[in-house]
């Protein structure tokens, strides 16, 4: 069964901490691999798309990885704001447009 | 306007009302879809719709009916709803391409079924 696994499940940092949230999955052939940020009260908002095993993105204080069997969101020198909760996402080839997504990891970062 | 919008933002209905969500995306997509989010539990995909036509449907009870008149607009008819309904319902759209499907969400309509 196709799955996707996120760890921790709650984070707590301190402002300048750097952590790193995982994101493990059991698939039969993945097409992409999608992280998003989603604040209480609203919608998921899109922060990276990777591809293949060895590709980086970063944007700010994030910075994803992926391997063959996991993706690492690593958060920089966190600051109060980054407090979301992030999830992650797979597109398998054979499934259309569809994305599975985890359960997410609950960050809180205080100053 | 943003991306992807949805009304209402907050919906509190009796298990015998009949009521709509409603979303609309301004971002050209032909693909938009209906999730359901609940505490604890990862997003759970309800319907797939690409150029208007229904693509998926994740064994979604009857009670929920989704209705696409255009690629812009998308709706989740619901009816005799149970307690175990109330939960974020989220909307996306995407346009599907060779290098992935990249889903925008809207806000979301909170709905409480008493």
């Amino acid at each position: 069964e196709d799955q996707v696994t996120q760890s921790p499940e709650a984070l707590r940092l301190q402002e300048g901490e750097s952590s790193s949230l995982n994101c493990s999955y059991t698939v039969s052939g993945l097409r992409g691999l999608f992280w998003y940020r989603q604040d209480p009260g609203k919608g998921p908002e899109f922060l990276f798309t990777l591809y293949s095993a060895g590709e980086e993105k970063e944007k700010e204080r994030l910075k994803a990885t992926l391997t063959k069997k996991e993706s690492f969101l690593h958060i920089t020198a966190p600051k109060p704001e980054d407090s979301a909760t992030y999830l992650c996402a797979v597109q398998l080839n054979q499934a259309g447009t569809a994305l599975i997504f985890g359960k997410g990891t609950t960050l809180s970062v205080s100053s | 306007e943003t991306g992807v919008t949805q009304t209402p933002r907050h919906l509190v209905m009796g298990m015998t009302n009949k009521k709509s969500l409603k979303c609309e995306q301004h971002l050209g997509h032909n693909a938009m879809y209906w999730y359901k989010q609940s505490a604890k539990k990862p997003l759970e995909l309800m319907f797939v719709y690409n150029f208007k036509e229904q693509t998926e449907n994740n064994s979604v009870p009857s009670r929920f009916s989704p209705e696409c008149p255009n690629s812009s607009h998308l709706f989740l008819h619901l009816h005799t709803l149970q307690p175990e309904d109330s939960a974020l319902y989220l909307c996306a759209s995407s346009q599907p391409n060779r290098e992935g499907n990249i889903q925008y969400f809207g806000a979301g309509t909170r709905l409480s079924v008493l």
